[in-house]
């Protein structure tokens, strides 16, 4: 089955210590993304990736960092700057062009103890 | 001004009775429109695309008007597996930079 695995899907981290998330996908899409949703809010965009290599900030980038060394694979690093960074974190994939969607993963539930 | 703007609700609606509800987008060049369904701590699942005629599947009807720069949603016979969050999501570029709202949540009662 095609799809987007994100993993963990719950992680604790002690502050002052980065963490990485994963997000995996076989779906074959170029274009990758890493979203943040907090409680009562709607998802903010951190990353995304049009290319294997290239990849540009989003809205709320600071204290986050990716690479996009393969296809199939968007890995997001929370560094010890992030601030606040207890939420909801949602990887998704889509293929380029108008009236496509994006295709989400379970996410990541990152909690700062 | 946010890009995406939606009533958070909560929509209470009657087991069978229909409930609309809209979502409003600044940018007058977005190309595409979705609208995602969200269950409780869970990623949002594709509920249906909006496009310019309007559309329906089964009981979920959208609506796109491109003058007043909305889009809605109508539920009709409600069911009590509809409760959850409805994020409108619009699309301001081919390579899919998404922009989502926050999301009007709907909850179905017996």
């Amino acid at each position: 089955d095609g799809g987007i695995t994100q993993s963990p899907k719950y992680l604790f981290r002690k502050e002052g210590q980065n963490v990485t998330l994963s997000c995996e996908q076989n779906l074959n899409h170029d274009a990758m993304y890493w979203y943040r949703q907090d409680p009562g809010q709607g998802l903010r965009l951190i990353y995304y990736s049009q290319i294997v290599n290239d990849f540009q900030k989003g809205d709320i980038a600071e204290g986050y960092s990716v690479s996009r060394e393969k296809k199939e694979s968007f890995p997001l690093t929370v560094t010890s700057a992030q601030k606040n960074p207890t939420a909801f974190y949602l990887c998704a994939s889509s293929d380029p062009g108008q009236n496509t969607e994006a295709f989400f993963g379970q996410g990541t539930r990152l909690t700062v103890v | 001004r946010k890009e995406v703007e939606q009533d958070p609700g909560p929509f209470n609606v009657p087991e069978g009775a229909t409930v609309a509800f809209n979502c409003t987008y600044s940018n007058s060049a977005s190309q595409s429109f979705f609208w995602y369904r969200q269950d409780c701590r869970k990623e949002p699942k594709l509920l249906m695309s909006v496009y310019s005629s309007g559309n329906e599947d089964g009981r979920f009807t959208a609506q796109l008007n491109r003058a007043s720069q909305y889009i809605s949603l109508l539920i009709r016979d409600s069911k009590l597996s509809d409760s959850a969050t409805y994020l409108c999501v619009v699309n301001t570029d081919s390579w899919g930079k998404f922009q989502f709202g926050a999301g009007t949540q709907v909850v179905v009662t017996p």
